[in-house]
């Protein structure tokens, strides 16, 4: 079991702040890493699969960067807004090699955009 | 219709009894998971599946069995329920490919009394 951890554990923020939180992971032997959106009462769903180092992808308000070198990523929204409350969940991807199971999530980030 | 679809939805059962939920999958992959979620853990992973013939243990596979019944099927079974295995499960596929993303479905929320 690899430790990936998401920090901070839960924030609120006012709607139209911008925020960002952090993804760590281990730097050798990756492979990609995802970030998931987990909305209340729903399903997680992918937001990005990141798989080079100096990636960085956007998705309308939400982008997110990668260094794999030192084994972090972060997710930024711009200008928040209250649709975007969710748990936010980064899964690291070892390099696939035994068949054992590669993928690792961390505990999430808890998002609550006040209006 | 979602493409992991997962039943029941939710169910409240009684110690000791065996529970079976019920996972299937439209999206062709090969890799089905369960999962577990409770309350500031996390997801953490029970089974997961490969491909038909291949099954795994996970990091909290105890009190828990599966089946692999065909590629679009994977169920998750309590033999003799505890209270302690209230939680929220999901199921989730993956395609082994270049992204490896993914699919969850709606979720199974257990509660043992």
């Amino acid at each position: 079991i690899l430790n990936v951890e998401q920090s901070p554990q839960s924030l609120h923020v006012q709607e139209g702040d911008s925020t960002n939180f952090t993804c760590s992971f281990p730097s050798s032997n990756f492979y990609a890493l995802h970030w998931y959106r987990w909305e209340t009462a729903k399903s997680p769903e992918a937001l990005f699969v990141m798989t080079l180092n100096g990636d960085e992808k956007k998705k309308g308000r939400i982008s997110a960067t990668l260094n794999t070198k030192e084994g972090y990523s972060y997710l930024y929204i711009k200008g928040s807004q209250p649709e975007d409350s969710a748990t936010y969940l980064c899964a690291f991807i070892q390099r696939p090699g035994t068949g054992a199971n590669n993928l690792f999530f961390g505990t999430g980030t808890r998002l609550t955009v006040i209006p | 219709d979602a493409d992991v679809t997962q039943t029941p939805r939710n169910r409240i059962t009684k110690t000791g009894k065996r529970i079976m939920l019920e996972c299937s999958q439209t999206k062709g992959h090969d890799r089905m998971y369960w999962y577990r979620q409770d309350p500031g853990l996390g997801l953490r992973l029970i089974y997961y599946s490969f491909d038909v013939k291949d099954i795994n243990k996970g990091e909290i596979s105890d009190g828990y069995s599966v089946s692999r019944q065909a590629q679009a099927k994977f169920s998750l079974s309590l033999e003799s329920a505890i209270p302690n295995q209230t939680a929220l499960y999901f199921c989730a596929t993956s395609d082994f490919g270049q992204t490896g993303e993914l699919f969850f479905g709606e979720g199974s929320r257990l509660t043992v009394l």
